[in-house]
């Protein structure tokens, strides 16, 4: 399968901490994308990093990515409760489709 | 401006029938994907519709199908429905083909007894 993979599946933390997640990939890129789900609800755009770029912002989110390593990490500082949901890595590459990952479940609690 | 706006929400269904799933993209969007969302399987790819065509096919049976209308409108069929096709049904529409942010629908929840 070229499914990213996130990592951990689940993580729990107290609000304002900050919760990291990752995502492995297998195939080279064009781009890396973030989603968010909330439960049952279909997935939000956060952040999308293209493969020439190494870190990236969005308010509270910050987003890396090492191609050597096939790897990308997202980073919620001062977590809120309003932040529970599950989220999605996705890779694309040219001429493919969208992989997304099997997500990672993150619970806030207040 | 609308988003992406999936129809029906939920349905149930039985074995061996069939349905289809309704999906409007974000007005001058011209790319709609379909995903199925399960539990164990997470989010798998069905296909993609660019300007009526089919540009791109996951790894689903035949059973599963779909089309592009001139107004970038799309629907998927599933027929002959199996147990295993319970799942979240998910649309996304994008401007371009296979690039840059996707918009999600609410999705369609399948249930099959």
């Amino acid at each position: 399968s070229q499914q990213g993979e996130e990592d951990p599946q689940a993580l729990s933390i107290q609000e304002g901490e900050n919760a990291t997640m990752n995502c492995s990939y297998k195939t080279s890129i064009n781009n890396l994308q973030w989603y968010r789900q909330n439960s049952g609800r279909g997935l939000v755009h956060l952040i999308l990093i293209r493969s020439n770029e190494r870190e990236k912002h969005s308010g509270r989110l910050r987003v890396t990515l090492d191609t050597s390593k096939k790897s990308s990490s997202l980073l919620i500082t001062a977590s809120r409760a309003a932040d529970t949901a599950s989220y999605f890595c996705a890779t694309d590459s040219t001429g493919n489709q969208f992989y997304f990952g099997t997500g990672t479940s993150l619970t806030v609690i207040p | 401006k609308a988003g992406v706006t999936q129809t029906p929400r939920y349905l149930i269904k039985t074995r061996g029938q069939q349905v289809t799933l309704s999906c409007s993209p974000i007005s001058g969007h011209r790319s709609v994907s379909w995903y199925q969302q399960t539990p164990g399987q997470g989010l798998q790819f069905l296909f993609e519709y660019f300007s009526e065509t089919q540009r791109n096919k996951g790894n689903f049976p035949g059973r599963f199908s779909g089309r592009q209308f001139s107004n970038s409108r799309s629907e998927m069929n599933v027929s002959t429905l199996e147990l295993g096709d319970s799942a979240l049904y998910l649309c996304a529409s994008s401007f371009q083909l296979q690039t840059g942010e996707l918009f999600f629908g609410e999705g369609s929840r399948l249930t099959v007894l």
